[in-house]
């Protein structure tokens, strides 16, 4: 089993729907989580950190859930710009900050 | 401002040659990280460092070879035993904290002619 599994998609959806994904890990003491976005041929960019209340960023929400050991990203009111690779990326409690990325989930956001 | 780079964007690399591409940062980091990602996949790790003059191997070091002499760098030679070094490179750099995730480089794009 992968450390953290995604859905690598593609998820094609009309401007404006709601899209989300969701991310597995495998580490129960996994203890920092993120999102990134990687547009075609560039580098990976920080879209979020996930805290465990969840947390909101206009249009983006990414949720914990411990319990079950996925976190979730919703992209409310998708935008053409939105189109990308979204890459789960999750940390351990201790080992300095070594993260574990997932494989991404591709959106395409159509007009 | 403080970031990240890498150079250069693109290096082309005859068969058994060596080639070193550059990764240089100013922010002040404890560690960095080289990665590459092959198309359509995702990123897998070759070298780590914490720290200076202390590096680790990642998941997929063979062939590759890293240095820290200084903290802001952390240059990657791709040697001639690496078979198959067509790839996207990628740098990345931390606090070392795990509340913070990496700052990337743009990357450097290498092909075998």
């Amino acid at each position: 089993r992968k450390e953290v599994e995604q859905d690598p998609g593609p998820f094609n959806v009309p401007e404006g729907a709601t899209v989300a994904f969701n991310c597995t890990y495998s580490n129960s003491a996994s203890q920092s989580f993120f999102w990134y976005r990687q547009d075609c041929r560039k580098e990976p960019k920080l879209l979020m950190s996930v805290y465990s209340s969840g947390n909101e960023d206009g249009r983006f929400t990414a949720q914990l859930n411990r319990a079950s050991q996925y976190i979730s990203l919703l992209i409310r009111d998708s935008k053409l710009s939105d189109s990308a690779t979204y890459l789960c990326v999750v940390g351990p409690y201790n080992a300095g900050n070594m993260l574990t990325f997932g494989g991404g989930t591709r959106l395409m956001v159509k007009p | 401002d403080g970031g990240i780079t890498q150079s250069p964007k693109y290096l082309f690399r005859k068969e058994g040659q060596n080639v070193t591409l550059s990764c240089e940062q100013n922010l002040n980091h404890d560690a960095m990280y080289w990665y590459r990602q092959d198309p359509g996949q995702g990123l897998r790790l070759i070298y780590y460092s914490q720290i200076v003059n202390d590096f680790q191997k990642g998941d997929i070091a063979e062939g590759y070879s890293v240095s820290r002499e200084k903290k802001e760098s952390f240059p990657l030679t791709v040697t001639s035993a690496q078979k198959n070094p067509t790839a996207f490179y990628l740098c990345a750099s931390s606090m070392g904290n795990r509340r913070y995730g990496y700052t990337f480089g743009s990357g450097t794009r290498l092909t075998v002619v």
